[in-house]
């Protein structure tokens, strides 16, 4: 089964408010990344996160990696329709295979 | 750059039929992977190559082979199709660093409908 739980798996939200996805692996993971998919496409990848307690910042979007390098998250301020897309968390379990999360589906009412 | 190119993009199949989905990557990546897709699965690792001459199987590998042809492609073969093999399927390639995965670059996918 999957390594990587994500919740939720679909967050609708109103133009202009934050929302926060979550990402826990039953293991420790030595590191974590988070790729978007818009629809019809293709996963591209958005950030890598390797130390404990990591956090980084890409414009709207603030990724953090747990302590214990068991979680992380993805928060997003001030939703546009431009962040449409399925988001998904992947960390590597065993070696360097990625184990992907199911995924959450934002979509963004206007 | 094409980065990773996969062909076809849209397949039917009947079931019992065989087909081979191409992938061939132009960054020069030691590694190689097939992913599926369905609805809320996420994407589940169906082979990999971790360098040229090598294959081993990932996550769901049933009804499925692969070829490492050379370093560019990767090959993902159905035998004899089945209806639950309906999904969207994509090729990925990296170069896995010392300190874990590195981040995978993604073909545009194939979807495969098996009636």
């Amino acid at each position: 089964g999957q390594q990587v739980m994500q919740i939720p798996q679909y967050q609708h939200v109103q133009e202009g408010e934050d929302f926060t996805t979550y990402c826990n692996s039953s293991t420790t993971l030595s590191n974590i990344q988070w790729y978007k998919q818009r629809p019809g496409g293709h996963p591209v990848f958005l950030i890598q996160l390797v130390k404990s307690g990591e956090v980084k910042k890409q414009k709207r979007l603030t990724f953090q990696f747990g302590e214990a390098k068991k979680n992380s998250s993805l928060h997003i301020t001030a939703t546009q329709t431009t962040d449409v897309g399925t988001y998904f968390c992947a960390g590597p379990p065993r070696g360097y295979k990625l184990s992907f999360g199911a995924g959450t589906t934002v979509t963004v009412r206007a | 750059n094409a980065g990773v190119t996969q062909t076809p993009k849209f397949q039917v199949l009947k079931t019992g039929q065989s087909m081979t989905l191409q992938c061939a990557q132009d960054m020069n990546h030691n590694s190689m992977y097939w992913y599926r897709q369905d609805p809320g699965m996420g994407l589940r690792l169906i082979y990999y190559s971790a360098s040229e001459g090598t294959t081993d199987k990932g996550e769901v590998p049933n009804g499925y082979n692969v070829s490492r042809l050379n370093k560019r492609e990767f090959s993902l073969r159905l035998e004899s199709a089945a209806p639950s093999q309906t999904s969207v399927y994509f090729c990925a390639s990296n170069n896995p660093g010392t300190g874990g995965a590195e981040k995978l670059f993604f073909g545009s996918g194939t979807q495969l409908s098996v009636l």
